[in-house]
């Protein structure tokens, strides 16, 4: 199995809802990330996870809620969240946080807030 | 912090070579990666370098020069399915976790 596998697709949800934004992988890696992309724009990384511990948090607000229950499994959990935020999130994985191979992203979720 | 330059689009036809530059600035220096991401797509990874010079992969190459802080991706034979969007990313040294991206290189394949 060489894929990130990211649920749901897409997702619309009003800005009182709570939702969450999974990430799964089986490829033994232990760093995961989540990277925000809106359209035409680079990806902008959000959070990383090395070895299931929160590692880089790049100053993201509290609406947006990392966890990584497991060495395969990442979510994102969001709340009260803005118009702002929709965007495409990209979770991504790599063996390590200073592996040379590059990561393995997602197809992403397509979110947008109403 | 890291900064990283790119030109925002390249045309090009079928077969032909085009390469894709990238100068960057950054406190300190791991190495330079680059992605490509078709339209409504995830990114994908094509090469990494860390040392000078020119990594081959297929018909993909990437090069870096380290002293001049520059790197290119340089595509050969192009395809139309080679139309798409081209990222830098570099590492930083010392938070191997943090790659920041360019703003990407729109390609577009002309027959």
């Amino acid at each position: 199995d060489t894929e990130v596998t990211q649920t749901p697709k897409h997702l619309v949800m009003g800005m009182t809802n709570k939702k969450s934004l999974k990430c799964e992988q089986h490829m033994g890696h232990r760093a995961m990330y989540w990277y925000k992309q809106k359209a035409k724009k680079p990806p902008e990384l959000m959070f990383v996870y090395s070895y299931e511990k929160l590692s880089i948090n790049e100053s993201v607000p509290s609406r947006f809620s990392p966890e990584c229950p497991n060495s395969s499994l990442l979510n994102l959990h969001l709340h009260a969240l803005q118009p702002e935020d929709s965007a495409l999130y990209l979770c991504a994985s790599s063996q390590d946080r200073g592996s040379i191979t590059g990561y393995t992203f997602g197809s992403g979720t397509r979110l947008t807030v109403v | 912090g890291q900064s990283l330059e790119q030109p925002s689009e390249v045309t090009a036809v079928e077969g032909a070579i085009v390469q894709i530059n990238c100068t960057y600035q950054t406190s300190g220096f791991y190495g330079l990666s680059w992605y490509q991401q078709h339209d409504g797509g995830a990114p994908t990874f094509l090469s990494y370098n860390a040392l000078d010079g020119l990594e081959e992969t297929g018909r993909f190459s990437s090069f870096l020069s380290r002293s001049d802080s520059y790197g290119y991706l340089l595509l050969q034979e192009l395809q139309m399915k080679d139309s798409a969007s081209y990222f830098c990313a570099v590492r930083p040294d010392g938070d191997a976790g943090k790659s920041t991206f360019g703003d990407g290189t729109t390609l577009t394949v002309k027959p």
